[in-house]
């Protein structure tokens, strides 16, 4: 079964500083998209980045990055420089026929 | 200009009852999903459609019927409801199973 894992229930980090949710997950597949989903308390879901597992080098969308690591099934959301805005839950999820999430990590940014 | 749209955004309803959740997209998607939050925040998968066809049907009960009259619309009903289904059901698209999906902004049902 395909499962995703985050470890991390909690997480806070202080403004400017950088600050790294963790993700693992489970597959027999070889290929499949891995994505970093965003919930603020709107409750809207975001699309942070995403990753496809061919490609080798890491995603990255401004303040925010991934390591992704294929051989260890872990794929990682590094956010640089933290701001307010970016207090939220953070999902991750694998992605073949139907996305499958994480359970979540609640960020807090202190100012 | 919304992209996935889900009416209503707030439901209260007392248990038996039955209610409807509309979805639309605007982003010429062929694939449309439901997903629901739980209260711990968990996101599973309901059901999926792609080009109006049902291709994903998880362990859903039956009470639970989508229905696709075209593929940018995505509704779902449900019948007879239970205090468990209390939840923030998410309509979201995507331009194919490979691909992210778009959410709307989910809808908040709440069974008492």
């Amino acid at each position: 079964a395909q499962t995703v894992t985050q470890s991390q229930p909690e997480m806070s980090v202080q403004e400017a500083e950088t600050v790294t949710l963790s993700c693992t997950y489970d597959t027999s597949e070889s290929d499949y998209y891995l994505f970093w989903y965003k919930q603020p308390p709107s409750r809207q879901m975001i699309l942070v980045i995403r990753q496809e597992a061919y490609k080798q080098q890491n995603a990255t969308e401004n303040r925010f990055s991934v390591n992704f690591q294929k051989a260890a099934k872990s794929f990682s959301l590094k956010i640089s420089d933290s701001q307010l805005g970016d207090a939220a839950m953070y999902f991750c999820a694998y992605n073949t026929d139907k996305l499958i999430f994480g359970t979540g990590t609640r960020l807090q940014v202190f100012p | 200009d919304t992209a996935v749209s889900q009416t209503p955004k707030y439901l209260v309803t007392q248990m038996g009852n039955d209610k409807s959740i509309k979805c639309e997209q605007n982003l010429g998607h062929d694939t449309m999903y439901w997903y629901k939050q739980d209260s711990k925040k968990f996101l599973k998968i309901m059901f999926s459609y792609n080009n109006k066809e049902l291709i994903i049907n998880e362990t859903v009960p039956n009470r639970f019927s989508p229905k696709s009259p075209d593929k940018a619309h995505l509704n779902l009903h449900i019948n007879s409801l239970e205090l468990g289904d209390s939840a923030v059901y998410f309509c979201a698209s995507s331009t194919g199973q490979w691909n992210e999906a778009f959410f709307g902004q989910g809808t908040r049902l709440t069974v008492v």
